[in-house]
């Protein structure tokens, strides 16, 4: 069956660095993945999606990358800041049209002053 | 513009009893999407509908039913509430089938008693 794995320890990380996050997969060659942020009490908000032809996408200080052949992407917050702080989730199409996505479990980071 | 909705914000449900959990959205989206998060096993999913007048199962789907009457409305219903069904409870929109970039509610935090 498909499973997502993301880190299930938070990442504590000083203001300023670069956070990565890690999303692996298996058994699923998805067309794109997604990543979402979420704060506590919040429902996910969408941040940015990259295709399977694509190795890297920006989005101001995001980075997110796409290795197909690891089957794994991730995601980079450069100078990160306590507002950064949040739980992101990456996600996966199975299928075409509505319904392709699943979701992993999400990683917490904290960065600290 | 508002998004999405969902009422109530929590509550307290005794064992046996039944409760209808409300979800609007503004964005005119075809599909909508029920989740459940749980600490650990992030978000699973429970029922989704990809027009109006048309639904199907998820994950999760037992002891949960959904309704889609329209394109804006898509409560979820829980005929006869355990305790396994506390959590909390996301609704979410899509308008885009190429990508189904979703956009969640703020949740409905649900405990059985």
């Amino acid at each position: 069956s498909q499973k997502i794995e993301q880190n299930s320890e938070a990442l504590n990380i000083q203001e300023g660095k670069t956070a990565t996050l890690t999303c692996n997969y298996t058994n699923y060659s998805p067309a794109y993945l997604q990543w979402y942020r979420q704060d506590p009490g919040r429902g996910p908000v969408f941040l940015l999606l990259i295709r399977e032809n694509e190795k890297e996408k920006r989005k101001e200080r995001l980075k997110v990358t796409f290795d197909t052949t690891l089957k794994q992407s991730l995601f980079h917050i450069t100078a990160s800041q306590p507002a950064d702080s949040a739980t992101y989730l990456c996600a996966l199409d199975i299928l075409g049209g509505y319904n392709k996505l699943i979701f992993g479990a999400g990683t917490r980071l904290a960065v600290h002053p | 513009t508002a998004g999405i909705t969902q009422a109530p914000t929590s509550q307290i449900l005794a064992a046996g009893r039944s409760m209808t959990l409300r979800c609007t959205q503004d964005m005119r989206h075809n599909a909508m999407y029920w989740y459940r998060q749980d600490l650990g096993l992030g978000l699973r999913l429970i029922h989704y509908s990809n027009t109006a007048g048309t639904t199907g199962k998820g994950e999760v789907p037992d002891g949960y039913s959904v309704s889609r009457a329209n394109t804006d409305d898509f409560p979820l219903t829980l005929a006869s509430a355990v305790p396994s069904q506390t959590s909390v409870y996301f609704c979410a929109s899509s308008g885009d089938p190429s990508t189904d970039t979703q956009y969640f509610g703020p949740g409905t935090r649900l405990t059985v008693l």
